[in-house]
């Protein structure tokens, strides 16, 4: 497709469980970022890969929060055990060199309930 | 984790009206951004501004870059329906560091 892609669109997870949300970014964009929308707020920043290092991970609010992208085109963010206060909308956004420049996907609905 | 200082938190106007709104910070960033958000969609580029006082126009919007790097300026002239939405603005710190700030966003409503 021609813009950002994630899925799934929606997840529900009971508390403690696992989850993993995918990010398709844009054909040959190098630089990927991942962002967590809290309900009401304006996106945090979580972390940053150009192609498949991750050059800042300062975001990531806990060791439970992982993310990966070992090809340097689709990224996976990991949550494990995941808690209610992880409920928020993640958003991937995709860009040719600067972040001026990013796309955003739709973004991943999060619920733990 | 830190976040823009936007105002007015959210406005209701009627269509036909001008729109203003700021955004403050207590650092100095290098790139001020401005961004809308529709519900269910993840936000969209309006403008970027790269340079201290630099004033962008892009169709019915303009943005400034304040003079001393901690404040950003959103116009929008003559409201139409599709400008119902949340705008965020977002700073870019330094060259080299590319996490961005957003603004805690400004709701504009337009009134029938």
């Amino acid at each position: 497709g021609a813009g950002v892609s994630q899925s799934p669109r929606y997840k529900v997870a009971k508390r403690g469980q696992d989850v993993a949300l995918r990010c398709d970014p844009i054909s040959g964009h190098v630089s990927l970022f991942w962002y967590q929308q809290a309900l009401g707020q304006g996106p945090e920043f979580l972390t940053y890969f150009q192609n498949e290092a991750q050059l800042d991970k300062s975001g990531l609010p806990s060791d439970r929060f992982f993310a990966e992208r070992p090809e340097g085109s689709v990224s996976t963010l990991k949550i494990q055990r995941t808690q209610q206060e992880d409920s928020a909308v993640y958003l991937c956004a995709s860009s040719s060199y600067r972040n001026t420049e990013a796309f955003f996907g739709q973004g991943t609905r999060l619920t733990v309930v | 984790g830190q976040q823009l200082n936007q105002s007015p938190q959210s406005m209701f106007i009627q269509e036909g009206e001008d729109v203003s709104m700021n955004c403050t910070s207590s650092s100095i960033f290098n790139t001020w951004l401005w961004y809308k958000q529709d519900p269910g969609e993840g936000p969209v580029l309006l403008i970027a501004l790269y340079k201290a006082g630099e004033l962008t126009s892009n169709g019915r919007l303009t943005a400034q870059f304040g003079i001393t790097r901690k404040d950003s300026f959103l116009n929008i002239s003559a409201s139409i329906p599709s400008d119902v939405g949340i705008y965020f603005c977002a700073g870019l710190a330094n060259f080299g560091n590319e996490k961005l700030t957003f603004g805690t966003g400004t709701r504009l409503t337009i009134i029938p």
